[in-house]
């Protein structure tokens, strides 16, 4: 299968303080998702991006899709305790039928 | 409220013991997939449905089967269980009409540990 390379695999970083976590892959993806994961939960969509080149923002949180598609980043901003968990990537395939997860960030806030 | 629900959460068995895993969605989400999540393997897609009757294997389909009988349900079978099944399952489900379709929503998982 395809993979995707997360970087970083974990994060240790101060309240407020800012954070930036991004994925690359060999192939094109047709559309990136970033997700967050609480521990004994499902991972929950946090931004989709569907267009290369597309900017998107969610409250503190900003994703881009790549320009060449291969790729994607996710910076929060100003991080607060409830940022922790882990967080992946997620690309879906041109026919839409597959999707390859990165293999996550773990986030730690430190107050 | 919209919702992937997944049962069990937790289950503890022994090699060979046939288990489902059973999944249901109430958004009326034509597409349905199973995940697997593994330490430093992140999820890994076992099965994917489109449609009722209509299934295909993921990337690690190995071990599983599935079956789409009602557009609600999508349960995931081990026919015979072994060791390195034991993993965190997930279920996930999209709608395939309009554009925002790449939004999967997942259930909370099945802790599967096969003795």
């Amino acid at each position: 299968g395809q993979q995707l390379n997360q970087s970083p695999q974990s994060m240790f970083i101060q309240e407020g303080e800012d954070v930036s976590m991004n994925c690359t892959s060999s192939s094109i993806f047709n559309t990136w998702l970033w997700y967050k994961q609480d521990p004994g939960e499902g991972p929950v969509l946090l931004i989709a991006l569907y267009k290369a080149g597309e900017l998107t923002s969610n409250g503190r949180l900003t994703a881009q899709f790549g320009i060449t598609r291969k790729d994607s980043f996710l910076n929060i901003s100003a991080s607060i305790p409830s940022d922790v968990g882990i967080y992946f990537c997620a690309g879906q395939t041109l026919n839409g039928n597959q999707f390859y997860f990165g293999t996550g960030t773990s986030l730690t806030v430190i107050p | 409220e919209a919702q992937v629900t997944q049962n069990p959460r937790y289950l503890i068995t022994v090699t060979g013991k046939k288990l489902t895993v059973t999944c249901s969605q109430n958004m009326n989400h034509e597409y349905m997939s199973w995940y697997r999540q593994d330490p430093g393997l992140g999820l890994r897609q076992i099965y994917y449905s489109m449609n009722v009757e209509v299934t295909d294997k993921g990337d690690v389909p190995e071990g599983y089967k599935v079956s789409r009988k009602e557009k609600r349900n999508f349960p995931l079978i081990l026919e015979s269980p072994s060791p390195n099944q034991t993993s965190l399952y997930f279920c996930a489900s999209r709608g395939l009409a309009g554009v925002r379709t790449g939004e999967l929503f997942f259930g909370e998982g099945s802790r599967l540990t096969v003795l």
